[in-house]
């Protein structure tokens, strides 16, 4: 049961253009959702987040968009550079379940120069 | 510098071996949370402990065992009866509902 999903494996992207990164999720009692950058045998470094009672959080090139009628969350990354190039993970989390995060499966970014 | 350290970096084990995976956070942190990385499979829960001395099993426990003893520390048992332990497995700690901090990761390999 994959309460969290990112149905992209992989995204190609040119240097300077636009990283749209996508994510769903199932379960209603989520409430608070981040993004986690990885590159290869390293551990995830927070990115950014969002509550429920927003639908947009900016941070520099990074803004995350949340549309709570389609459980459907994105990362925005512009404009994308090729030091962006790692493993996107979405991950909720709901308050019952104190800060216990459940991950998607991720997404492979390349930005190509 | 506060932070997670995970220890070994690279871990290898025999077929019927017990292994130990160490964690240690000095953030103060009161959770912390074990994930093992597949390809293609994400992160998902091992085990994860909001408090000392009390830990919950998480989404694919069997094989695994953890122990509280210390706010700081979390290690995972690796054991015998976990039956495809190859995988790069990672702790983490946060408080409350913020953002988890995660160490770096101990690749673990059967041989």
């Amino acid at each position: 049961d994959q309460q969290v999903k990112q149905n992209s494996p992989s995204l190609s992207v040119q240097e300077g253009r636009i990283s749209i990164l996508n994510c769903d999720y199932t379960n209603s009692m989520f409430d608070y959702f981040l993004w986690y950058k990885k590159y290869p045998a390293e551990g995830p470094t927070f990115l950014i987040s969002i509550s429920s009672i927003k639908d947009k959080n900016e941070d520099g090139r990074f803004t995350v968009f949340l549309n709570k009628s389609a459980k459907h969350l994105s990362l925005h990354i512009v404009p994308s550079q090729p030091g962006d190039s790692a493993v996107y993970f979405c991950a909720a989390s709901d308050s019952t379940s104190y800060g216990k995060l459940t991950f998607g499966q991720g997404t492979i970014l390349t930005v190509h120069p | 510098d506060g932070g997670i350290t995970q220890s070994p970096k690279y871990l290898f084990r025999k077929e019927g071996q017990n292994v130990t995976l160490s964690c240690e956070q000095n953030l103060n942190h009161d959770a912390m949370y074990w994930y093992r990385q597949d390809p293609g499979q994400g992160l998902r829960l091992i085990y994860y402990s909001q408090i000392v001395n009390d830990f919950q099993k998480g989404d694919i426990a069997e094989g695994y065992s953890v122990s509280r003893e210390k706010k700081e520390s979390f290690p995972l048992t690796v054991t015998s009866a976990q039956k495809n332990p190859t995988a790069f497995y990672l702790c983490a700690s946060n408080q409350g509902r913020t953002e988890a901090f995660f160490g770096q990761g101990t690749r673990l390999t059967v041989v």
